[in-house]
């Protein structure tokens, strides 16, 4: 009740093009989920986030698109440049701490 | 600059022996987090607290402890029971206490490796 699946594991895009990543929940009371970005050696930092009241959020090139009753999220990062390469990290809560998924290695090459 | 510190960077244990990571916060944060990262593993929670001198166990708790004294600092001590400790750990804190969106924020993230 309190996975979190990500797919894919890894996904290399060529520059310009768009990134897509998924996850997906089981626990129904999950009521906000956040993206994170990680770069090598540093902490996951915030991206985006979204609550399941609206199906989709877009800031700048990154765009959650949320589908409630298929209980799936996926991550969309357009124009894909190299500095985006980085591992992406979804995660869920719902009057609990976050739970993540396993993290997805993107690597943008010109 | 408001944030969350962890120290060392780096730490080093060896065989039989306690360490004791770092992390402030100077966010107000009522809740704290530490998670560990293991490659492929995604971030497993360890242990958390949602207000002073309370902690709850998370996923991995074992051969780990905590105290939260003050709710700036958050240390966590990796005892001698916790057989494979190498990892890197993420401490995080949040402003939310669970009851609702859970923002969280993490910490540069302290690298232990076993001599």
């Amino acid at each position: 009740q309190q996975q979190v699946k990500q797919s894919p594991q890894s996904l290399i895009v060529q520059k310009g093009g768009i990134s897509i990543i998924n996850c997906a929940y089981e626990n129904t009371a999950f009521d906000y989920f956040p993206w994170y970005q990680q770069f090598p050696g540093k902490g996951p930092a915030l991206l985006i986030a979204i609550r399941p009241d609206v199906s989709e959020k877009k800031e700048g090139r990154f765009t959650i698109s949320f589908n409630k009753s298929a209980k799936q999220f996926s991550l969309h990062i357009m124009d894909s440049q190299p500095g985006d390469s980085a591992t992406y990290f979804c995660a869920a809560s719902g009057n609990t701490p976050l739970v993540f998924g396993k993290g997805t290695r993107l690597s943008v090459i010109a | 600059d408001g944030g969350i510190t962890q120290s060392p960077k780096y730490l080093f244990r060896k065989e039989g022996q306690n360490v004791t990571l770092s992390c402030e916060q100077n966010l107000n944060h009522d809740a704290m987090y530490w998670y560990r990262q293991d490659p492929g593993q995604g971030l497993r929670l360890i242990y958390y607290s949602q207000i002073v001198n309370d902690f709850q166990k998370g996923d991995i708790a074992e051969g780990y402890s905590v105290s939260r004294e003050k709710k700036e600092s958050f240390p966590l001590t990796v005892t001698s029971a916790q057989k494979n400790p190498t990892a890197f750990y993420l401490c995080a804190s949040s402003l939310d206490r669970g009851q609702g969106v859970e923002t969280q924020y993490f910490g540069p993230g302290t690298r232990l490796l076993v001599l």
